[in-house]
């Protein structure tokens, strides 16, 4: 059974802390993703990697960084965390390439940040 | 710029009857479709998915439908049941999944 976990369900931070969210799979899988949810946006990419070292920008990369040092583990960083960045952070992974069956992802609970 | 649309941000059906779930999208070059389904508190889990060379895909209680040429996919769910309540998210993806904003189904006894 695939588990994607992530660091913590819910946090509350200060305007201009510095913030990780940790997501940690056990698949063995190449792609990892950090999507934010917002209501009436859906799902939007932040960052995906698709191998250790590796990252590409999202659709919506500003104010944020990822770190990839083990293939299990994706981290989100916020340099510095700004009201707009309250939000639910969903971590996902996948295999890597694109035929068929290899393109599901699989999702952790999420996080929801908080930020004061 | 919004890629990928659910029109629909609710629905409400009986239990019993038909749930259908629509999405519509821009780019012609997607080639792969998804539908996820995302419980309160919980990540969104996979459903049914279809590829750009079928036009339906059925699983138990779950169809997905194709439309190409009108770049439009939907999600049928027959019967309906309490427990499928949740917000339902398209996905669509060439090489990485765009997704949609979600419609939330509640399906009443």
């Amino acid at each position: 059974d695939v588990k994607v976990t992530q660091s913590s369900r819910y946090l509350v931070k200060r305007t201009g802390e510095k913030v990780f969210l940790e997501c940690v799979q056990d698949m063995d899988h190449e792609n990892m993703f950090w999507y934010r949810q917002d209501p009436g946006l859906g799902l939007r990419l932040i960052y995906f990697s698709y191998d250790v070292k590796m990252k590409e920008k999202g659709d919506i990369p500003e104010g944020y960084s990822v770190s990839r040092e083990k293939k299990e583990r994706f981290s989100l960083i916020l340099e510095s965390a700004s009201t707009n960045q309250t939000s639910m952070y969903l971590c996902a992974s996948s295999f890597q390439g694109w035929e068929a069956g290899l393109h599901e992802q699989y999702f952790g609970p999420g996080t929801r940040l908080t930020v004061t | 710029d919004q890629q990928v649309k659910q029109n629909s941000p609710s629905l409400s059906v009986q239990e019993g009857r038909i749930s259908i779930l629509n999405c519509d999208y821009t780019n012609s070059m997607f080639d792969y479709f998804l539908w996820y389904k995302k419980y309160p508190a919980e990540g969104p889990t996979f459903l049914i998915s279809i590829s750009s060379i079928k036009d339906k895909n059925e699983d138990g209680r779950f169809t997905v439908f194709l439309n190409k040429s009108a770049k439009h996919l939907s999600l049928h769910i027959v019967p309906s049941q309490p427990g499928d309540s949740a917000v339902y998210f398209c996905a669509v993806g060439f090489q990485k999944l765009v997704f949609g904003t979600g419609t939330r189904l509640l399906v009443s006894p």
